[in-house]
């Protein structure tokens, strides 16, 4: 069963320019989170979609911004990138209930896109 | 959020046994202890979760104390293959079905030949 996708993978921005990331769930999962990983914070949530609607949100300022389409597919947005936004940007999706081996209510990591701002 | 306290760091040889420990004293009833691991900037791994009785998968097993102060991580056969961030997680308790996980500094197992 295929996982998490997020695209791209890897991707060079300069100061100022704006960003946009995709990510694909699990199939038949509704709920879509987007974390941040620098060396310097750790792992830090930014949002969490679930039916095209934000539900949860992390500390993080406006140029962070995310939607969900109704296929459960999920985009990040930066704008005005900062050298500090870069990092790596990692989703994750879950659903209520369980599917095989795939425990209900947990989250399920993509692999991550590596955002570098020069 | 119940805060989790883990060693930075730990050894173990391939073969044996590795038992992560984990503490999180503040726990509340109702929320359960996940385990992840991040291998080398990879996406973050599940690996097992449980509530209040022992779990055990294909990948681990997760011991929880009876107050669920701790729990122990255990990799009953630890390979190369396990050298990774280990990161415990005592997931927020549900507000609307909401999902956030709070990852602390974790611990990065290191397993020798």
């Amino acid at each position: 069963k295929a996982g998490v996708t997020q695209t791209p993978r890897y991707l060079i921005k300069t100061r100022g320019q704006q960003v946009t990331l995709s990510c694909s769930p699990i199939s038949g999962h509704r709920s879509v989170s987007w974390y941040q990983q620098t060396p310097g914070q750790g792992l830090q949530f930014l949002f969490e979609y679930f039916s095209e609607t934000q539900r949860n949100k992390g500390n993080f300022p406006g140029r962070f911004s995310g939607r969900q389409f109704s296929n459960s597919r999920s985009e990040m947005n930066v704008s005005t990138l900062e050298l500090g936004d870069s990092a790596l940007y990692l989703c994750a999706s879950s659903s209520r209930e369980g599917q095989g081996y795939l425990s209900a209510d947990t989250q399920y990591f993509g692999p991550g896109t590596r955002l570098t701002v020069l | 959020d119940a805060k989790t306290t883990q060693p930075p760091s730990m050894d173990c040889a391939e073969g044996r046994a590795a038992n992560l420990p984990c503490n999180h004293s503040t726990i509340s009833g109702n929320e359960y202890v996940y385990w992840y691991r991040q291998i080398h900037s990879q996406g973050p791994q599940y690996i097992i979760h449980g509530l209040k009785n022992n779990e055990t998968n294909e990948m681990a097993s997760l011991i929880i104390t009876e107050d669920r102060k701790s729990s122990t991580l255990i990799l009953p056969h630890a390979t190369l293959r396990d050298t990774a961030v280990y990161y415990c997680i005592v997931r927020v308790a549900k507000i609307q079905g909401a999902q956030k996980l709070v990852f602390g500094q974790g611990t990065r197992l290191t397993i020798n030949p």
